[in-house]
């Protein structure tokens, strides 16, 4: 059982650009949540979603970035027009429930660098 | 409004010493504790939890943490480290039973073992 997949591992994008983070679960996972890691900081929690639905997004700027999590396929975090500021480290975990009493799982991330 | 405070950003100990990363956390609800590692390039895994029960949780790997309900504390300690312990670790809370990956996270402490 494969663990969280994320890719692409490192992603560099021009000012302007658009930028499209992927997040494959771990198979059975039904749940996944996407953190950004700035740097000499912690992980602040973005967006919370299940499949087809978006939960929870009381983090996510409300500009430029969106997410989804479709039937079929990963999770993907998009970001439009992106700037320096964006550059960190974004990470997706995946839970098979909602409830404490499961842990979630976490990928490796994916390095966005802009320039 | 829920927040963590880990109070140290760097601790670096010799091997075989023993080793506490503080963990402060703030919280109006009742909280759910977390202690996560994340090695160099890597994502962050589960060390260990607190949910209910034992005040006192250990991890497989010798870390133990208490979970002190007075001193909103909830510190990791072992007793004698190794070089492979290090890495950054990260303490999370979270006051939502039912969103059980949405954590808000520490600083992190960058744990260096020296020889």
């Amino acid at each position: 059982n494969a663990g969280v997949m994320q890719n692409p591992r490192h992603l560099v994008r021009r000012r302007g650009q658009e930028a499209r983070l992927r997040c494959s679960p771990m198979k059975g996972h039904s749940h996944v949540y996407w953190y950004r890691q700035l740097p000499e900081e912690g992980l602040k929690f973005m967006v919370y979603l299940q499949k087809e639905n978006i939960i929870d997004e009381s983090g996510m700027p409300k500009e430029r970035f969106s997410a989804e999590f479709p039937k079929e396929g990963p999770s993907i975090l998009r970001i439009q027009q992106v700037v320096r500021g964006d550059s960190a480290a974004y990470f997706c975990a995946s839970s098979p429930a909602r409830n404490m009493n499961t842990e979630a799982f976490f990928g490796q991330g994916t390095r966005l660098t802009v320039v | 409004a829920q927040s963590v405070t880990q109070l140290d950003s760097q601790v670096p100990v010799f091997e075989e010493a023993p080793v506490e990363l503080r963990c402060n956390y703030s919280s109006s609800v009742s909280v759910y504790l977390f202690w996560y590692v994340q090695y160099p390039n890597q994502g962050l895994q589960l060390l260990l939890k607190y949910l209910s029960g034992s005040t006192l949780v250990e991890s497989i790997n010798g870390f133990e943490a208490e979970f002190n309900k007075s001193q909103t504390s909830f510190h990791l300690r072992k007793p004698s480290v190794h070089i492979s312990d290090t890495a950054e670790y990260f303490c999370a809370v979270s006051g939502e039973y039912n969103q059980g990956g949405k954590l808000i996270f520490g600083q992190g402490t960058e744990l260096s073992v020296k020889p």
